[in-house]
Formats: C-alpha cells, structure tokens, sequence
C-alpha cells in the first residue's frame, strides 16, 4: 500500500533561516508526490508536486522540494524562512497505479519564529 | 485551478441533529471528494461523488450516516447525520486539476462543532 510519514510533528525555524519539512514516501511503482500547505481556519492549498523529471520542483510562495528516489525521500524546502510561512504543511502521494486516493501524511506544523 | 467554496464555513450543532454542507465548483468536474480532518490530525477521505451515480464511500463510512448528492457537475452535498461529539471535525471537498494533472484543490472546509 501507498504511504507518506512525514517523522516531525513540528519544525521551529528562526526567521530568516533555511527550513526543511521532512517526508518519506512508500510506493509500489513511480510515485506522485505532493505538498499541500494549510494556514489557520482555511482549506488546503496545493504547492508544488512531483510527477517525473527534475529531482528539484519549484512551487508556490518560494517553496521547492527535492526528490531522492534512493533515500525514498520528498522533503520540503525553502532558503529564507518568513514568519508568514506558519502553518500546518502536509506530504501527500497519489496511488496511481491502485486506487488513485490522495493519501496523506500526518502533518507538520512549521513554527517560524521573528 | 479551479475555485471551490463551501457553506456554511462553521456551525454549532446538537447531538443527534445532521448538518448539511454544501460544495460548489466554477466548473464543470467529473469527481468530487469529500474529506474529514479531525482535530490534529491528517485528512481521510469519506467518499467520491460522480455526478449521476451514487457516492464510493471509504472503509469506515457509511451511506446513512455521510449521505451525499451530486445533481449536477459543478455541486455536491455532504450531510453528516446523528451527529455526536466525536463527530467534530473540519470537512472539506475538492476536484482534480481541470486537465488531471494529478494534484487536487481543496474548498476552505467547514468546521464543525458537536454539542
């Protein structure tokens, strides 16, 4: 079966600071892979995916992620961290291949600190 | 991407009462999905709703307790009936991508409170 852990429930980044959001993934086949960002009290906004090509995608509001197919990886990444980036960031993969659900990671908080 | 609302945006409802959550699209979508998130924790889909057919609901969700209709292409319903507290949650809808390019695009959600 198709699966993301994402192992931090939270992340503290000073602002300013590199971050890093942390998902693995487990997936029979090529895998799918998406990060969704939800801010307080609002639905979930999409940020960037992998489908194939580059191991880097660039996304929205400054946002990359890098794929690592040996290490099974899809962290989340961002150079200079804003306080505005607060919030609750989810790993996701797509069972393409089986059931075609979105199957999601259990969620880290990002606490990004003035 | 597609621009999706829902109503009402939050509620407060008794025990036992359903509350009815509405979904609409800006455009015409094959598939609607309905999610719940309950408090901390991830999303887990209820169900798919085709427009014509009955809903596929998930392992753990059944038809008379999360009805849904899907009358047209750009709307959908979710009731959660006999509501209880563990009923709690924020429940949210969303689409593929207009040309399936993998990635879904959630409504705001509607976050509800059982008292």
């Amino acid at each position: 079966a198709q699966s993301v852990a994402q192992p931090e429930d939270q992340v503290n980044v000073a602002e300013g600071n590199p971050l890093t959001v942390k998902c693995t993934y487990s997936v029979s086949g090529n895998p799918y892979l998406f990060w969704y960002v939800q801010y307080p009290n609002r639905g979930l906004q999409f940020l960037l995916k992998y489908i194939t090509g580059d191991n880097l995608v660039k996304g929205s509001y400054g946002f990359e992620a890098e794929f690592n197919k040996s290490q099974t990886s899809f962290h989340l990444k961002k150079p200079s961290a804003l306080v505005s980036d607060s919030a609750l960031y989810f790993c996701a993969v797509r069972d393409i291949w089986g059931t075609d659900k979105l199957i999601f990671g259990t969620g880290t908080r990002l606490q990004v600190f003035p | 991407s597609a621009v999706i609302s829902q109503k009402p945006s939050r509620d407060i409802c008794q025990r036992g009462t359903s509350l009815t959550i509405q979904c609409q699209v800006d455009s015409q979508v094959t598939m609607m999905f309905w999610y719940r998130q309950q408090p901390g924790q991830s999303l887990t889909l209820i169900a798919t709703a085709n427009q014509g057919s009955e809903a596929t609901y998930e392992s753990g969700f059944v038809i008379d307790k999360f009805p849904i209709s899907r009358p047209n292409l750009t709307f959908s319903t979710l009731t959660v009936s006999n509501l209880s507290p563990e009923d709690s949650s924020i429940y949210l809808c969303s689409v593929d991508s207009e040309n399936y390019s993998y990635e879904q695009y959630f409504g705001p959600g509607t976050r509800l409170t059982v008292t």
